[in-house]
């Protein structure tokens, strides 16, 4: 059984330029979260997509943007980035909220670097 | 006001002995859920524990159980028999109501000392 799978696993980029980050969620689990963990920090809550919508959205610009696929998958992307935007981005799975405890499945995060 | 307060950034173990990790939480929702998880060093976040605000007996994992202190907001993680390989960064986490956002802490570091 595939857990939640993320790529790249690390980038690097230069300020203005844009990224583009993947993620695979756990077979069967029909919601994706992206949350954003900055070195020494908690991970702080992007966004969560259900049935290819932006459900919720945390306190983040919308340089910020994401999309569902009709196959769970998922994309975050960044535009304009800054220094501030190095961080490990990880994506998290779960069932929709109507099942179980609804805990998060995460994957093992991209490393972006912003010089 | 933090969600989620993590007030240990660093704590060691002997090998085989407990440990408690502290975790308070702030919310006016009767309705909530607390989580602990795990980060090692590969960086993916294991889910450990989930407590709810209604649930009468304290949740237990295994190693892992839950002090749930409803009427002073905490929420400790226990680690009994400790070992090598339960060290890691620990996060509290907590979810409102219906909400689909999690609010973690700002985590511990664990070290378990052979």
């Amino acid at each position: 059984d595939a857990g939640v799978t993320q790529s790249p696993t690390h980038l690097i980029k230069t300020r203005g330029q844009q990224v583009t980050l993947r993620c695979s969620p756990k077979s069967g689990h029909d919601t994706v979260s992206w949350y954003q963990q900055a070195l020494g920090q908690g991970p702080q809550f992007i966004f969560q997509y259900y049935e290819e919508e932006e459900r919720q959205r945390g306190n983040f610009p919308d340089r910020f943007s994401g999309h569902q696929f009709p196959n769970y998958s998922s994309e975050l992307n960044v535009n304009a980035l800054l220094l501030g935007d190095s961080a490990l981005y990880l994506c998290a799975s779960s069932l929709s909220r109507t099942a179980g405890t609804g805990e998060l499945f995460f994957g093992e995060g991209s490393r972006l670097t912003v010089l | 006001a933090q969600k989620i307060t993590q007030t240990q950034p660093g704590m060691f173990v002997q090998e085989k002995e407990a440990v408690t990790l502290d975790c308070t939480y702030d919310t006016s929702d009767p309705s909530y859920g607390l989580f602990w998880y795990k980060q090692p060093s590969s960086g993916e976040m294991i889910f450990l524990i989930y407590q709810g605000s209604y649930d009468q007996q304290n949740a237990t994992e295994g190693r892992y159980s839950l002090n749930f202190q409803k009427a002073r907001k905490s929420a400790n993680l226990v680690i009994s028999a400790s070992q090598l390989g339960d060290s890691a960064m620990y996060f509290c986490a907590m979810r409102e109501g219906l909400g689909n956002q999690f609010y973690f802490g700002t985590g511990t570091s664990l070290t378990v000392i052979p």
